[in-house]
């Protein structure tokens, strides 16, 4: 089985302009979720789908931070203008619906903003 | 506000010893907790998990406690071996309006020495 796939696995940009990120979630997985994970700190939950809905994005800057997931499968999420405070490596999860809770993490892409 | 907090940045243990990693949290409302492993350059890893009505889980190696009274739980691992150094994330499930949300703790860096 596949894992979760997100691409770049690195970035780096200047403030002020935009980037985007991708994940395809494991096959199946109707939840998916992105985190942002500062160094030296855990993942902070940014925004939650349930297929193509969104079900929890409270802690989603939505001044500069926009996510999608269109047909319920793959997701973007962007943010624009960035700021040196957003870097951080950017974590998608996915899940089953019926799991045991657990969540599947991709690899991650790291930001830095100069 | 840190709901869920891990104290202790790093441990160092012998391999063969026993590893204990602690966590502790702050809202009486979480339902399940989990501890996620993660490498350098990896996104989480599901290790194990346990459910509030639940005290002790054990799997292999792998065994957590959960004191709910103190709202404190703790990761055992024995014995301890190399490929175990890692970074360790303690996370706690939280149901708000049918969705399922994680709350990380900040990490403890894992060390094995031979």
């Amino acid at each position: 089985e596949a894992g979760v796939a997100q691409s770049p696995r690195y970035k780096i940009i200047e403030k002020r302009q935009s980037v985007a990120f991708w994940c395809n979630p494991i096959s199946g997985h109707a939840t998916l979720y992105w985190y942002q994970q500062i160094l030296g700190q855990g993942p902070k939950l940014l925004i939650q789908f349930q297929n193509n809905g969104v079900v929890d994005d409270s802690q989603l800057p939505k001044d500069r931070f926009s996510a999608e997931r269109l047909k319920g499968v793959d997701s973007t999420l962007k943010i624009q203008p960035a700021k040196l405070e957003d870097s951080a490596v950017y974590l998608c999860a996915s899940s089953a619906r019926d799991s045991r809770y657990e969540q599947y993490f991709g690899p991650g892409t790291r930001l830095t903003v100069t | 506000d840190q709901q869920v907090k891990q104290n202790s940045p790093s441990l160092s243990v012998q391999e063969g010893r026993i590893s204990i990693l602690n966590c502790d949290y702050t809202n009486s409302m979480f339902d399940y907790f989990l501890w996620y492993k993660k490498y350098p350059a990896e996104g989480p890893t599901f290790l194990i998990s346990i459910s509030s009505i639940k005290d002790k889980n054990e799997d292999g190696r792998f065994t957590v406690f959960l004191n709910k009274s103190a709202k404190h739980l703790s990761l055992h691992i024995v014995p301890s071996q190399p490929g175990d150094s890692a970074v360790y994330f303690c996370a706690a499930r939280e149901r708000i309006q049918g969705a399922q949300k994680l709350v990380f703790g900040q990490g403890t860096r894992l060390t094995i020495n031979p």
